[in-house]
């Protein structure tokens, strides 16, 4: 296992486009995360999925962004009409988190990024 | 929330030299990551600390949790060329509900080493 790979590395689109992203994990992660990072600023937190189950959203995640990850492997997130504030890095990590016992924190991996830029 | 404060926001060195990042926490740290950026990139894992008083080193790279869990410095010794880059501290915000697992970065510190 190479870690975790995201497609595509760069999009361009206009505004008001549609456009989608996947996110692949590490293989024996079951939870996968997306975090959103705009210029000079450290990653901020979109959304989270445990397996297939989509546990927590982050007010920042608008009605036009949906992610999913539909047989707890790969994961995508689609934004919606697309707005020039979209311009970001998209960032997906992955991590194995026991589900008994323990509330250790997880090692937390993250993949190359899918640069997007609305125009 | 949970609020995470790196200083420098910027420091250049010159190649051989050490150097130190801190990264205080609002609030006591469950878990505290350290990650390496290169400008354009995904994150690199670096190390995560999770008790009061633990330190880590990989290669030149040392990080410690300080005893109260609301800081955290990483050292690099002797810095390289290859040093360079952005460094972000990543914290558990809480140690337990749903929430667990999600990080709250810093801002960011970025490195520059003259050669």
């Amino acid at each position: 296992d190479t870690g975790v790979s995201q497609d595509p590395r760069h999009k361009i689109t206009k505004r008001g486009q549609n456009v989608t992203f996947r996110c692949d994990p590490i293989s024996e992660h079951n939870r996968l995360y997306w975090y959103r990072q705009t210029l000079g600023q450290g990653p901020e937190f979109l959304t989270y999925f445990q397996n297939e189950a989509q546990l927590e959203k982050s007010r920042l995640l608008s009605d036009r962004f949906s992610a999913e990850r539909p047989k707890g492997s790969f994961s995508t997130l689609e934004i919606q009409r697309t707005e020039q504030g979209d311009s970001a890095m998209y960032l997906c990590a992955s991590s194995y988190h026991r589900t008994w016992g323990g509330r250790a924190p997880y090692e937390q991996y993250f993949g190359p990024g899918t640069r997007l830029t609305v125009t | 929330s949970q609020e995470l404060e790196q200083s420098p926001q910027s420091l250049i060195v010159q190649e051989g030299k050490n150097l130190t990042i801190n990264c205080t926490s609002s609030k006591t740290l469950y878990g505290l990551y350290w990650y390496k950026q290169k400008y354009g990139e995904g994150l690199i894992f670096l190390m995560m600390l999770q008790k009061g008083g633990e330190e880590k080193s990989h290669e030149k790279i040392t990080a410690k949790l300080d005893e109260k869990k609301q800081q955290s410095s990483l050292h690099i010794t002797a810095s390289q060329p290859s040093h360079a880059g952005i460094y972000l501290c990543g914290a558990v915000p809480n140690a337990g509900g749903t929430s667990y697992g999600k990080l709250t970065f810093g801002q960011g510190t970025i490195l520059t080493v003259h050669p």
